[in-house]
């Protein structure tokens, strides 16, 4: 099956740099790769996703890039504000099927 | 508001209670999902329905028992729990395979005492 690893665990980052978060798959099947933010006491939200026909997608201040022959996947977050504090979590899937495969979670602190 | 409902938001339960979560999508989705989500661990996918019937059972253990009587409602119904059992319970729906409009409820946090 699918192992999707996710680095790094937690991140700090003072307001207005960038933040990365850098995730791994196994499954060379595997092309659909959404990202999702979870705040406090809420389900996790999708905030960006790629599928493996492109190499990066963007939206405002988040975009995502995809390396197929390398298997891995990074989210790009630049003008942090406190707001985006959360904790992010990456996803890999075929997307005919009905399993996301989950990251273990990067806390995202930004400090005023 | 995702679309997503869960009730009710937080649980306390003792080992020998009987209770139940229940999730309610607003999405016209066909499909619908539990998850486990426990500190410093991927979300766990528990069980799948698709158009009401069970697709995927990822070796849960029998003391959780699904159940979707509509492709709008899902329950899961829990008895006998162990304190590792405690964490948060994630509904989700998705309009078929996952790459389409996959959208989460904000949880069930579940103490087991």
């Amino acid at each position: 099956g699918e192992n999707v690893e996710q680095h790094p665990s937690t991140l700090s980052v003072q307001e207005g740099d960038s933040a990365v978060i850098k995730c791994t798959y196994s499954d060379s099947a595997s092309n659909y790769f959404p990202w999702y933010k979870q705040e406090l006491g809420k389900g996790p939200q999708l905030i960006i996703d790629i599928r493996s026909n492109v190499g990066e997608k963007k939206d405002q201040r988040i975009a995502v890039t995809l390396n197929k022959t390398a298997k891995h996947f990074s989210l790009h977050i630049t003008e942090t504000q406190p707001e985006d504090s959360a904790v992010y979590f990456c996803a890999a899937s075929r997307d005919t099927g009905n399993q996301f495969y989950f990251g273990t979670g990067t806390s995202l602190t930004v400090i005023p | 508001e995702t679309g997503v409902t869960q009730t009710p938001r937080h649980l306390v339960m003792g080992m020998t209670n009987k209770k139940s979560l229940k999730c309610e999508q607003h999405l016209g989705h066909n499909a619908m999902y539990w998850y486990k989500q426990s500190a410093k661990k991927p979300l766990e996918l528990m069980f799948v329905y698709n158009f009401k019937e069970q697709t995927e059972n990822n070796s849960v253990p029998s003391r959780f028992s699904p159940e979707c009587p509509n492709s709008s409602h899902l329950f899961l119904h829990l008895h006998t729990l162990q304190p590792e059992d405690s964490a948060l319970y994630l509904c989700a729906s998705s309009q078929g395979p996952v790459g389409y409009g996959y959208t989460f409820g904000s949880g069930t946090r579940l103490t087991v005492v």
